[in-house]
């Protein structure tokens, strides 16, 4: 089973500095895909960036970037130039292949709190 | 209308009432799912529905009874829940890419917070 582990329960971050937040994956499949979604107090799942088992570079999305270690199992994002507004939680997720539908498996989640 | 939506928002419910949770997504995808999360634990997947079939169902109680009458609705039956049963529950589509799409990307409603009295 595939599973998603995030070491961090909390972090802090200056505004305008940059954070990584850790997701490692454990997973027997060849080619998957692994997510990283925010969200805020709200409730809503936003979705930010994705990174292919195949894809040899990483993924970037603005301020947000996917570094992706194959051999260290290791997915984590890194938010540069903080903002007030990235104050949320943070899951990181694996796509994990069905016949007929995908399912994702996501970690426990950070909270990260961006201080002024 | 644009992404997904869900009603209600918010639901205060006694243990023997009937209700149900409504999502609508408006992305043109063929899956959809719905999300149980409680306090401190992950994401936990209930259902999912491609082209509206059920491929999924993850051990669920049958006090959740799951309909997807069109690829753009999704509904969860509520009955005789439990006050365990409180939690957000989210709704997220995706194109299934088993039926030809392109991307897998699951986007997801705001969800609706259920209390259970």
């Amino acid at each position: 089973a595939q599973k998603i582990t995030q070491t961090q329960p909390g972090m802090f971050v200056q505004e305008k500095e940059a954070v990584t937040l850790d997701c490692t994956y454990d997973t027997s499949d060849q080619s998957y895909g692994l997510f990283w979604y925010k969200q805020p107090s709200s409730g809503e799942m936003i979705f930010l960036i994705y990174q292919g088992s195949y894809d040899e570079q990483n993924a970037t999305e603005g301020r947000y970037s996917l570094n992706f270690q194959k051999a260290r199992k290791s997915a984590n994002l890194v938010i540069s130039a903080s903002q007030l507004g990235d104050s949320a939680m943070y899951f990181c997720a694996m796509r994990e292949r069905r016949l007929l539908a995908e399912k994702l498996v996501f970690g426990k989640g950070t909270k990260l709190t961006v201080n002024p | 209308e644009t992404g997904v939506t869900q009603t209600p928002r918010h639901l205060v419910m006694g243990m023997t009432n009937k209700k149900s949770l409504k999502c609508e997504q408006h992305l043109g995808h063929n899956a959809m799912y719905w999300y149980k999360q409680s306090a401190k634990k992950p994401l936990e997947l209930m259902f999912v529905y491609s082209l509206e079939e059920r491929v999924e169902n993850n051990s669920v109680p049958s006090r959740f009874s799951p309909e997807c009458p069109n690829s753009s609705h999704l509904f969860l039956h509520l009955h005789t829940l439990q006050p365990e049963d409180s939690a957000l529950y989210l709704c997220a589509s995706s194109q299934d890419r088993a039926s030809g799409g392109s991307t897998d990307t699951q986007y997801f409603g705001p969800g609706t917070r259920l209390t259970v009295l």
